[in-house]
Formats: structure tokens, C-alpha cells, sequence
């Protein structure tokens, strides 16, 4: 069993539609991250939680310590959102989700 | 300013040889990592240097892998007798402080062992 378990594994989109990215962990953590990969490109931290909610432009990210359980929202999505978000959390030790790859069509 | 920095940005190498990846972190980050991506498969961590504290060294996969870190600021990920499986990209970030900070990767480097 994986630590952290992702969901969707891959996710199309319409463009405008209002996206929603899974993340459970089964593991104590410090924080959890949400990374975006664009295809042949760097990885950039969107995000880094610790507790409740944190909004970035049209993200935003939300995280249920209890439920181990956190998500990532995009709002009026768009073709440049497409790329592979990654889901990991920093405790002890490191843990990575495996990716939700978004595709958003014109 | 500048940000994370890995060279070289692709490495071709034969079965056997050893190899050295750099890493220049964001200056004033004491915290650096270095994790692996191979095809098709997710983010591997590899090893965790904090300032002066012993590297947390348990990702590595094996002893044929080692990195130093020296000054506090310039990394170097070594890999002895290179096998196939060790082609991927090798990627490096860093942050403030703790593991808990907001992490900044570098472009990685794509190693690929014939």
C-alpha cells in the first residue's frame, strides 16, 4: 500500500470546469505539498499546508489533518493548467502520490 | 534571483562508469534534497542534508549512491558502477530551514546508462 494515494489518476477537463484533485496519506506528517509538473518541464511547489486552507489565484489548496485527507481545487480552468499534479508529505520521512495527470480542452 | 541549478542538464554514460551530478542550491537555503524520477514512475526521495546535521541518507537505494554537500551550499550526487535501472532524472531542491519549508527544484538532470 502506498503512503499517499492520489485520485483521479488522470482527469479531462473542459475548459472554464471547476477541477477538484485528491490526496490521502496514511502516515504522521509535518506538512503536505502540492507540486505541478508540466509535461518535459521543471516542478514548481504550489503549495505547502500544515492546517486548513490556502488560496493562490484560481487555487486553492485544503487540508483535513484528521481525515489524513487533503484537496486541490482549480477554479475557471484553463488549457495551461494542463500538466501532472503531485500530491507529498514531510514527516520523518518523504512520501510522494504517483500524479494526477489534468488535460484541459480549449 | 537565481534559482536552484543542476548540471549537467542531461548525462549519457556506459554500464559501469561512475557519474556525478551538481547541484547549486538558492543561496542562503540550508536545507537540500535530492530525488529521482524515473520514466513512467512518481517522485523518489533519495537523501536530506539540513545545515550542519548528518544527511538523511534512507532513500538511497543502494551504496553504489553517495552525496556530499560542501560549505553548506554546492551538492554532488555520485553514482558508482552505473547500471541501466539508474537511468531517470535526478532532481534537486531546496529550502529554508527544516523539510517543512516550501521546497524550489532545479531543472534536473536526465541521466541515461546505456
Amino acid at each position: 500500500k502506498n503512503e499517499v494515494e492520489q485520485s483521479p489518476q488522470n482527469l479531462t477537463a473542459q475548459e472554464g470546469e471547476f477541477i477538484t484533485i485528491n490526496c490521502s496519506y496514511s502516515v504522521g506528517i509535518s506538512a503536505l505539498h502540492w507540486l505541478q509538473q508540466h509535461p518535459g518541464g521543471g516542478i514548481v511547489s504550489l503549495f505547502m499546508l500544515s492546517s486548513g486552507k490556502k488560496k493562490h489565484g484560481r487555487l486553492i489548496a485544503t487540508i483535513n489533518i484528521q481525515e489524513k485527507h487533503s484537496s486541490l481545487h482549480i477554479t475557471a480552468s484553463h488549457p495551461r493548467d494542463s500538466a501532472v499534479y503531485i500530491c507529498a508529505v514531510t514527516g520523518n520521512q518523504f512520501y510522494f502520490g504517483t500524479g494526477t495527470s489534468l488535460t484541459v480542452i480549449p | 534571483g537565481a534559482g536552484v541549478s543542476q548540471s549537467p542538464s542531461n548525462k549519457v554514460t556506459e554500464k559501469g562508469k561512475d557519474v556525478e551530478l551538481r547541484c547549486d542550491p538558492i543561496s542562503g537555503h540550508t536545507a537540500l534534497y535530492w530525488y529521482r524520477q524515473s520514466l513512467g514512475q512518481g517522485l523518489e526521495f533519495l537523501i536530506y542534508f539540513q545545515g550542519n546535521s548528518a544527511p538523511d541518507k534512507s532513500g538511497l537505494p543502494s551504496d553504489r549512491f553517495s552525496a556530499e554537500r560542501t560549505g553548506g551550499s554546492v551538492s554532488t550526487l555520485t553514482i558508482q558502477r552505473t547500471q541501466q535501472e539508474d537511468s531517470a532524472v535526478y532532481l534537486c531542491a531546496s529550502s529554508l530551514a527544516s523539510r517543512n519549508n516550501e521546497q524550489f527544484f532545479g531543472p534536473g538532470t536526465r541521466l541515461t546508462v546505456l
